[in-house]
């Protein structure tokens, strides 16, 4: 399995413009879940879906985030619209059953 | 400026040396721990887990530590090797819920 795949790896934006990032779980693994990266906060959590529904979004910061899992096999989470202070590593998981999470590599954002 | 950030705990230690690397855990409703190991530009990457319904388990060159009563986990690296030289965090989770990261340990490796 090649493992938990997102993209872009990078995304150099300006502030006020719409990002999307994407994210293909392990096949077969039915938890997904979306963090966000940063010296100030650490590894926090935004959101996770089980089985294509979203089970806790408490995390998300604000309005402008949104996150879907269409199919078991795509996620996104869009930014709209995008601050500096959006800028930061966000990184997606998956696991099964709640066991064996595994994270990609993660999407760096720069908001300028 | 000075720069505002997560002042993360540093662990140094001689090529070869053994490291024990802490963790305190806060939800005690927890039942699955895993330690992470993440390098630079990468995503953490998974080092070993553990139940609840355990208080040690090994795997190569590493193993986790759990103490229910005090909420504390610890990672012990046998033999360590500069490209141990990392961050690691350790993560909880409640019935298969999402993970809570603790803000992570430096490790650096001097051989």
């Amino acid at each position: 399995d090649a493992g938990v795949i997102q993209s872009p790896r990078h995304e150099v934006t300006e502030m006020g413009q719409e990002v999307t990032l994407r994210c293909k779980p392990i096949s077969g693994h039915d938890y997904l879940f979306w963090y966000r990266q940063t010296m100030m906060r650490g590894l926090e959590l935004l959101i996770y879906f089980n089985n294509n529904v979203p089970i806790d979004d408490s995390g998300m910061p604000e309005d402008r985030f949104s996150a879907k899992m269409p199919n078991a096999s795509f996620s996104t989470l869009k930014i709209q619209p995008s601050e500096p202070r959006d800028s930061a590593v966000y990184f997606c998981a998956s696991s099964s059953l709640g066991d064996g999470y595994t994270f990609g590599s993660g999407t760096r954002l720069t908001v300028v | 400026g000075e720069s505002v950030g997560l002042h993360l705990p540093t662990l140094s230690v001689q090529e070869g040396d053994n490291s024990i690397i802490n963790c305190a855990y806060s939800n005690s409703a927890s039942d699955y721990f895993i330690w992470y190991k993440q390098e630079s530009g990468k995503g953490p990457q998974f080092i070993i887990d553990i139940r609840s319904n355990m208080d040690k388990r090994q795997g190569q060159r590493v193993t986790v530590l759990l103490n229910k009563t005090v909420k504390h986990l610890s990672l012990q690296i046998a033999a360590t090797q500069p490209g141990d030289s990392a961050v690691y965090f350790c993560a909880e989770t409640e019935a298969g819920t999402a993970l809570i990261f603790g803000k992570g340990t430096t490790l650096s490796v001097s051989s």
